[in-house]
């Protein structure tokens, strides 16, 4: 089946605009990650989804950031009044369930640059 | 703070020859321990785990070994092939989390024929 989807695969944006990003998930996995991948850095964790609730906001790095997930499938991440460092690979997973050794499924990312 | 480590930013192998990529970490409530291996311009797959529990897991070429005592685990890939060449990410679990992976920064791993 297909896997996890996302798009755009890159955005190129400049300082102040906002911008969106959208993960389709693997069909019927009802948790759903958004990671990012700075540059020289591992992947950093930002939210979590079990349906449409997002328990854990934790990694999201300013108020700048939010997610939403609808219809328990798919999620945009917004990023308003984009800066610089926001520039970075913006990766969806989902898993099954959301349980301890489920495997996460990730996405190809979409590639930020913000000018 | 740098909870998951990969020292080693890329190591190269000959084709036939053992590949070691090594991982270090400070949180002890890590829990559970995974490789992820990343080709460019494509998600990281998930390769290979290993609990807290056991000191060695085996699937195939690739064994995940894990030492608690000083907060270590290692990947070992027998015999590397030029497919093996990718990026290679450790990541963790905390114990009551199931699902915050923590990442290290990941290792380019280049086997050549």
């Amino acid at each position: 089946g297909a896997g996890v989807s996302q798009s755009p695969s890159n955005k190129v944006t400049e300082k102040g605009k906002d911008v969106e990003l959208r993960c389709d998930p693997i069909s019927g996995h009802t948790a759903l990650y958004w990671y990012r991948q700075s540059l020289g850095q591992g992947l950093e964790f930002l939210i979590y989804f079990q349906g449409n609730s997002a328990p854990d906001k934790s990694g999201l790095p300013s108020d700048r950031f939010s997610a939403e997930r609808t219809g328990g499938s798919v999620s945009t991440l917004t990023i308003q009044r984009t800066q610089q460092e926001d520039s970075a690979v913006y990766l969806c997973a989902s898993s099954p369930a959301g349980v301890v050794g489920e495997t996460q499924y990730f996405g190809p990312g979409t590639r930020l640059l913000v000018l | 703070d740098q909870q998951v480590k990969q020292n080693s930013p890329s190591l190269s192998v000959q084709e036939g020859r053992i590949s070691i990529l090594n991982c270090d970490y400070t949180n002890s409530m890590f829990d559970y321990f995974l490789w992820y291996k990343k080709y460019p311009a494509e998600g990281p797959t998930f390769l290979i785990s290993i609990s807290s529990i056991k000191d060695k897991n085996e699937d195939g070429r690739f064994t995940v070994f894990l030492n608690k005592s000083a907060k270590h685990l290692s990947l070992h890939i027998v015999p590397s092939q030029p497919g093996d060449s990718a990026v290679y990410f450790c990541a963790a679990i905390r114990g009551g989390s199931n699902y915050k992976l923590t990442f290290g920064k990941g290792t380019l791993l280049t086997v050549n024929p």
